[in-house]
């Protein structure tokens, strides 16, 4: 039983088409996070929720928007999905006030062709 | 331009002898620091952290060092088990500015050998 869950697992879509991947955490966290991970330059973070209100960008936001439709969701979306933005995507979470031990789902691999 | 460097893509180490993987940082803001560890198909798990304000710690056979001054950290995994075959990632926080989130390194593969 996952803490942290991540739908699709994997998606392959064209260029040009809108994408949402989602994540849920049963943990009830504040903070929620999205990362990508491409292959030898580790994760990187794209946007980061300190609650459903409070939404942030991240150090690689762009061409990327997401939503916080509850404490225990938040989706990333492509808008026009483009083929640099193929990777492996990690959504992760933590309590506020705590020290950082973000917990993480098990990614969606995403290609774009 | 890597704040978190991890400079060895890949470790070696036979079964029962001791891991020792690498992390430098550049960023003087960075007041905590963790390991993960990742399986394939799997989201990295939490494996030990440090407060800046300490200088070891550790848990059961894993054991984190760090060095302000160096700006270096290290974890050492003892005895190594095959079970640790895994990519190894260090990551940091930095304090204040309200910013979150963490600043990963590219990760160490680390591959324990019977």
């Amino acid at each position: 039983d996952a803490d942290v869950t991540q739908t699709p697992r994997n998606r392959i879509t064209k260029t040009g088409k809108r994408i949402m991947l989602e994540c849920s955490q049963t943990k009830g966290h504040d903070r929620m996070y999205w990362y990508r991970q491409d292959p030898g330059l580790g994760l990187r973070l794209i946007y980061y929720s300190f609650d459903v209100k409070d939404i942030n960008k991240g150090e690689i936001s762009d061409g990327y928007s997401v939503s916080r439709q509850a404490q225990a969701k938040f989706s990333l979306s492509l808008e026009s999905a483009i083929p640099n933005q193929t990777a492996l995507y990690f959504c992760a979470s933590r309590p506020s006030g705590s020290t950082d031990t973000q917990y993480f789902g098990p990614g969606t691999r995403l290609t774009v062709l | 331009d890597q704040q978190v460097k991890q400079n060895s893509p890949s470790l070696s180490v036979q079964e029962g002898r001791i891991s020792i993987l690498n992390c430098d940082y550049t960023n003087s803001m960075f007041d905590y620091f963790l390991w993960y560890k990742k399986y394939p198909a799997e989201g990295p798990t939490f494996l030990i952290s440090i407060s800046s304000i300490k200088d070891k710690n550790e848990d059961g056979r894993f054991t984190v060092f760090l060095n302000k001054s160096a700006k270096h950290l290290s974890l050492h995994i003892v005895p190594s088990q095959p079970g640790d075959s895994a990519v190894y990632f260090c990551a940091a926080r930095r304090s204040g500015g309200g910013a979150d989130g963490l600043t990963f390194g590219k990760g160490t593969h680390l591959i324990i050998q019977p």
